[in-house]
């Protein structure tokens, strides 16, 4: 099994629609966080999360809103999804910033 | 905040040939830098991640990059290329405000026969 599960993998939707994406880890890991990549532009930081008290917003966080169900999950919404929210997401772990995050497969999100 | 920045997005090299990706970052003091490799259809994979004090970091698939303090640069190297290294190549660097990974833009790398 993977060490970091998202679900689900693949999602078309359309304008307006809430939508949330998934993340749980078995690595024991106490910080998650979402990124999104686009073509050309890497991946950009939304949300992170040092345990489940600490949520704090990355550099893209503007429609989308995270909840730390415990420590092993995480999840991201898209309140009212727009097209400009089409993007590959990825959840993540690490135990501290020194050490490689760990990545799962990613959600393919499209908002049509 | 630190950035990253990796010069060409496309790099495509002959099968045997060098590959070089290059990645130069932001940051007055030593930071965590980090190669990760991204195939298609899957999340990030760890290459290799520099330590304090080594110029020359090793990593999987015989990979390794160099890291120059006086360019700021931590460059991404194979001495020969595999069909099975074509891939998105990203260099990172830990933003130590949000304690959080700061990506560059990415580089495909593509190998002909």
């Amino acid at each position: 099994d993977a060490d970091v599960t998202q679900t689900p993998r693949n999602r078309i939707t359309k304008t307006g629609k809430r939508i949330m994406l998934e993340c749980s880890q078995t690595k024991g890991h106490d910080r998650m966080y979402w990124y999104r990549q686009d073509p050309g532009l890497g991946l950009r930081l939304i949300y992170y999360s040092f345990d489940v008290k600490d949520i704090n917003k990355g550099e893209i966080s503007d429609g989308y809103s995270v909840s730390r169900q415990a420590q092993a999950k995480f999840s991201l919404s898209l309140e009212s999804a727009i097209p400009n929210q089409t993007a590959l997401y990825f959840c993540a772990t690490g135990q501290d910033p020194g050490q490689p995050q760990h990545f799962g497969d990613g959600t393919r999100l499209s908002i049509l | 905040a630190q950035s990253v920045t990796q010069l060409g997005s496309h790099v495509s090299v002959s099968e045997g040939a060098l590959v070089l990706l290059r990645c130069n970052y932001s940051s007055s003091v030593p930071p965590y830098l980090f190669w990760y490799v991204q195939y298609p259809n899957q999340g990030l994979q760890l290459l290799l991640k520099y330590t304090t004090g080594a110029t020359l970091v090793k990593g999987i698939n015989g990979f390794e990059a160099e890291f120059k303090k006086s360019e700021t640069s931590f460059h991404l190297t194979k001495p020969s290329a595999h069909m099975s290294d074509a891939a998105e190549y990203f260099c990172a660097v830990v933003d130590t405000g949000r304690r959080a990974l700061t990506f560059g833009s990415g580089t495909r790398l593509q190998v002909q026969p």
